[in-house]
Protein backbone atom coordinates (compact mmCIF):
# COMPACT_ATOMS: atom_id res chain seq x y z
CA UNK A 1 0.00 0.00 0.00
CA UNK A 2 1.51 3.40 -1.14
CA UNK A 3 1.10 5.70 1.47
CA UNK A 4 2.55 9.15 -0.23
CA UNK A 5 1.20 8.86 -3.78
CA UNK A 6 1.89 12.14 -6.91
CA UNK A 7 -0.85 10.99 -9.08
CA UNK A 8 0.67 12.92 -11.91
CA UNK A 9 3.99 11.68 -13.40
CA UNK A 10 4.77 14.41 -15.54
CA UNK A 11 4.31 18.09 -15.58
CA UNK A 12 4.59 20.47 -18.20
CA UNK A 13 4.50 24.56 -18.01
CA UNK A 14 5.45 27.33 -19.88
CA UNK A 15 8.26 29.94 -18.28
CA UNK A 16 6.67 32.47 -16.20
CA UNK A 17 3.66 30.53 -15.44
CA UNK A 18 2.97 28.70 -11.95
CA UNK A 19 3.73 25.09 -11.37
CA UNK A 20 1.66 22.90 -9.25
CA UNK A 21 2.89 19.55 -7.96
CA UNK A 22 0.61 17.69 -6.03
CA UNK A 23 0.88 14.79 -3.48
CA UNK A 24 -1.73 12.69 -1.19
CA UNK A 25 -0.82 10.69 1.76
CA UNK A 26 -2.77 7.97 3.72
CA UNK A 27 -1.35 7.62 6.96
CA UNK A 28 -2.53 10.35 9.55
CA UNK A 29 0.66 9.63 11.36
CA UNK A 30 2.58 11.84 9.69
CA UNK A 31 3.34 15.25 10.67
CA UNK A 32 6.40 16.13 8.85
CA UNK A 33 6.29 16.56 5.05
CA UNK A 34 8.93 17.55 2.46
CA UNK A 35 9.81 18.24 -0.97
CA UNK A 36 13.11 17.25 -2.68
CA UNK A 37 13.76 17.57 -6.55
CA UNK A 38 16.33 15.42 -8.56
CA UNK A 39 18.18 15.92 -11.63
CA UNK A 40 19.35 13.22 -13.75
CA UNK A 41 22.65 11.53 -12.31
CA UNK A 42 22.53 13.52 -8.52
CA UNK A 43 20.58 12.51 -5.20
CA UNK A 44 17.54 14.31 -4.22
CA UNK A 45 18.02 17.71 -2.57
CA UNK A 46 16.15 19.33 0.00
CA UNK A 47 13.98 22.26 -1.32
CA UNK A 48 11.03 22.77 1.65
CA UNK A 49 9.35 21.23 4.04
CA UNK A 50 6.51 21.83 6.27
CA UNK A 51 4.92 20.88 9.64
CA UNK A 52 1.85 19.60 10.26
CA UNK A 53 0.90 22.26 12.86
CA UNK A 54 0.63 24.59 9.33
CA UNK A 55 -0.74 24.82 6.37
CA UNK A 56 1.64 27.08 4.77
CA UNK A 57 5.22 27.51 3.82
CA UNK A 58 7.30 30.06 2.07
CA UNK A 59 10.59 30.29 0.65
CA UNK A 60 11.01 32.41 -2.40
CA UNK A 61 9.37 31.03 -5.18
CA UNK A 62 8.49 28.01 -4.19
CA UNK A 63 5.30 27.75 -1.13
CA UNK A 64 4.24 24.83 -0.03
CA UNK A 65 0.54 24.17 0.94
CA UNK A 66 -0.94 21.35 3.35
CA UNK A 67 -4.83 20.62 4.11
CA UNK A 68 -4.50 17.91 6.74
CA UNK A 69 -8.48 17.12 6.84
CA UNK A 70 -7.83 15.95 2.95
CA UNK A 71 -4.40 14.51 3.73
CA UNK A 72 -3.13 16.40 0.64
CA UNK A 73 -0.12 18.96 0.30
CA UNK A 74 1.18 20.43 -2.96
CA UNK A 75 4.04 22.63 -4.49
CA UNK A 76 3.36 25.77 -6.03
CA UNK A 77 6.40 27.17 -7.89
CA UNK A 78 6.23 30.93 -8.94
CA UNK A 79 7.21 32.00 -11.47
CA UNK A 80 8.54 28.86 -13.15
CA UNK A 81 12.13 29.12 -14.65
CA UNK A 82 14.24 26.54 -16.80
CA UNK A 83 16.33 25.68 -14.57
CA UNK A 84 13.44 24.02 -12.18
CA UNK A 85 13.23 21.25 -14.68
CA UNK A 86 13.94 18.07 -12.61
CA UNK A 87 11.84 15.48 -11.18
CA UNK A 88 9.71 16.73 -7.74
CA UNK A 89 9.19 13.96 -4.71
CA UNK A 90 7.01 14.67 -1.97
CA UNK A 91 7.87 12.65 1.24
CA UNK A 92 6.52 12.46 4.43
CA UNK A 93 7.86 11.26 7.97
CA UNK A 94 6.51 10.77 11.22
CA UNK A 95 7.36 9.80 14.48
CA UNK A 96 6.90 5.98 14.76
CA UNK A 97 8.29 4.00 15.54
CA UNK A 98 11.17 6.17 14.89
CA UNK A 99 11.62 9.97 14.14
CA UNK A 100 13.92 10.40 11.10
CA UNK A 101 13.26 8.13 8.10
CA UNK A 102 10.91 9.40 5.09
CA UNK A 103 8.24 7.49 2.91
CA UNK A 104 8.53 9.08 -0.48
CA UNK A 105 6.21 9.26 -3.69
CA UNK A 106 7.22 8.26 -7.32
CA UNK A 107 8.05 11.91 -8.06
CA UNK A 108 6.30 14.47 -11.00
CA UNK A 109 8.80 15.17 -13.59
CA UNK A 110 8.12 18.70 -14.29
CA UNK A 111 9.40 20.36 -17.52
CA UNK A 112 9.61 24.13 -18.06
CA UNK A 113 9.61 25.58 -21.76
CA UNK A 114 11.21 28.64 -22.18
CA UNK B 1 32.10 20.11 3.71
CA UNK B 2 31.97 17.89 0.42
CA UNK B 3 28.77 17.01 1.18
CA UNK B 4 28.14 12.94 1.41
CA UNK B 5 29.90 10.65 -1.00
CA UNK B 6 29.19 7.28 -1.92
CA UNK B 7 31.49 4.60 -3.58
CA UNK B 8 31.47 3.21 -6.03
CA UNK B 9 29.24 5.12 -8.08
CA UNK B 10 28.45 1.83 -10.68
CA UNK B 11 28.74 -1.41 -9.72
CA UNK B 12 28.40 -4.45 -12.32
CA UNK B 13 28.10 -7.63 -10.67
CA UNK B 14 27.09 -11.38 -11.94
CA UNK B 15 24.38 -13.12 -9.74
CA UNK B 16 25.32 -15.25 -7.15
CA UNK B 17 28.30 -12.38 -6.38
CA UNK B 18 28.47 -10.29 -3.08
CA UNK B 19 28.69 -6.67 -3.00
CA UNK B 20 29.72 -3.83 -0.86
CA UNK B 21 28.55 -0.27 -0.87
CA UNK B 22 30.34 2.76 1.35
CA UNK B 23 28.80 5.90 2.47
CA UNK B 24 30.04 8.96 3.74
CA UNK B 25 27.87 11.29 5.59
CA UNK B 26 28.12 14.73 6.09
CA UNK B 27 30.55 14.46 9.36
CA UNK B 28 28.66 16.32 12.16
CA UNK B 29 25.49 14.37 11.10
CA UNK B 30 24.43 11.55 13.40
CA UNK B 31 21.40 10.00 11.57
CA UNK B 32 21.85 7.72 8.19
CA UNK B 33 19.58 6.26 6.06
CA UNK B 34 19.91 3.70 3.23
CA UNK B 35 17.56 4.06 0.44
CA UNK B 36 17.08 1.91 -2.73
CA UNK B 37 14.95 3.27 -6.17
CA UNK B 38 14.37 2.06 -9.66
CA UNK B 39 13.17 4.01 -12.44
CA UNK B 40 10.19 5.61 -12.07
CA UNK B 41 9.89 5.48 -8.23
CA UNK B 42 10.54 7.27 -5.60
CA UNK B 43 13.21 6.38 -3.18
CA UNK B 44 12.03 3.17 -0.99
CA UNK B 45 13.49 3.15 2.79
CA UNK B 46 15.77 0.09 3.92
CA UNK B 47 17.39 1.41 7.15
CA UNK B 48 18.73 3.97 9.31
CA UNK B 49 21.10 4.86 12.02
CA UNK B 50 21.86 7.09 14.82
CA UNK B 51 25.38 7.27 15.30
CA UNK B 52 26.07 3.27 15.73
CA UNK B 53 23.05 1.62 16.28
CA UNK B 54 21.41 0.17 13.20
CA UNK B 55 17.35 1.67 14.92
CA UNK B 56 15.36 0.14 12.08
CA UNK B 57 14.85 -1.85 9.32
CA UNK B 58 12.13 -2.19 6.14
CA UNK B 59 10.55 -5.25 6.22
CA UNK B 60 10.73 -5.26 2.49
CA UNK B 61 14.59 -6.32 3.50
CA UNK B 62 16.03 -9.51 2.77
CA UNK B 63 18.37 -11.31 4.92
CA UNK B 64 20.93 -11.38 1.82
CA UNK B 65 21.21 -7.41 3.16
CA UNK B 66 23.13 -5.91 5.82
CA UNK B 67 24.02 -2.33 6.76
CA UNK B 68 27.06 -1.43 9.20
CA UNK B 69 27.81 1.78 10.66
CA UNK B 70 30.66 0.40 12.95
CA UNK B 71 31.74 4.03 14.88
CA UNK B 72 28.89 6.22 14.02
CA UNK B 73 30.71 7.69 10.54
CA UNK B 74 30.47 5.93 7.38
CA UNK B 75 28.53 3.14 6.70
CA UNK B 76 28.50 0.19 4.47
CA UNK B 77 25.67 -2.09 2.54
CA UNK B 78 26.36 -5.38 1.79
CA UNK B 79 24.16 -7.65 -0.55
CA UNK B 80 25.06 -11.02 -0.98
CA UNK B 81 23.97 -13.75 -3.28
CA UNK B 82 22.87 -10.87 -5.58
CA UNK B 83 19.37 -11.37 -7.91
CA UNK B 84 18.73 -9.49 -10.35
CA UNK B 85 15.96 -7.77 -8.84
CA UNK B 86 18.37 -6.18 -7.10
CA UNK B 87 19.68 -3.98 -9.44
CA UNK B 88 18.92 -0.10 -8.71
CA UNK B 89 19.97 2.92 -7.50
CA UNK B 90 21.31 2.77 -3.82
CA UNK B 91 21.04 6.07 -2.00
CA UNK B 92 22.14 7.04 1.42
CA UNK B 93 21.68 10.24 3.15
CA UNK B 94 22.62 11.94 6.52
CA UNK B 95 20.72 14.38 8.66
CA UNK B 96 21.34 16.22 11.52
CA UNK B 97 18.41 15.33 14.44
CA UNK B 98 17.64 14.42 17.95
CA UNK B 99 15.21 12.77 20.24
CA UNK B 100 11.96 13.24 18.51
CA UNK B 101 12.74 15.60 15.72
CA UNK B 102 13.44 15.66 11.89
CA UNK B 103 15.12 17.30 9.42
CA UNK B 104 15.66 17.51 5.89
CA UNK B 105 18.66 14.26 4.77
CA UNK B 106 20.73 15.30 2.30
CA UNK B 107 21.46 12.32 -0.36
CA UNK B 108 24.27 11.44 -2.09
CA UNK B 109 24.49 10.80 -5.73
CA UNK B 110 24.36 7.23 -5.05
CA UNK B 111 25.57 3.70 -6.18
CA UNK B 112 23.92 2.28 -9.42
CA UNK B 113 24.00 -1.75 -9.35
CA UNK B 114 23.60 -3.72 -12.14
CA UNK B 115 23.39 -7.72 -11.78
CA UNK B 116 24.04 -9.70 -14.77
Amino acid sequence: DQQVKQNSPSLSVQEGRISILNCDYTNSMFDYFLWYKKYPAEGPTFLISISSIKDKNEDGRFTVFLNKSAKHLSLHIVPSQPGDSAVYFCAASGNFPNAGKSTFGDGTTLTVKP
Amino acid sequence: DTGVSQNPRHKITKRGQNVTFRCDPISEHNRLYWYRQTLGQGPEFLTYFQNEAQLEKSRLLSDRFSAERPKGSFSTLEIQRTEQGDSAMYLCASSLDYGGSYNEQFFGPGTRLTVL
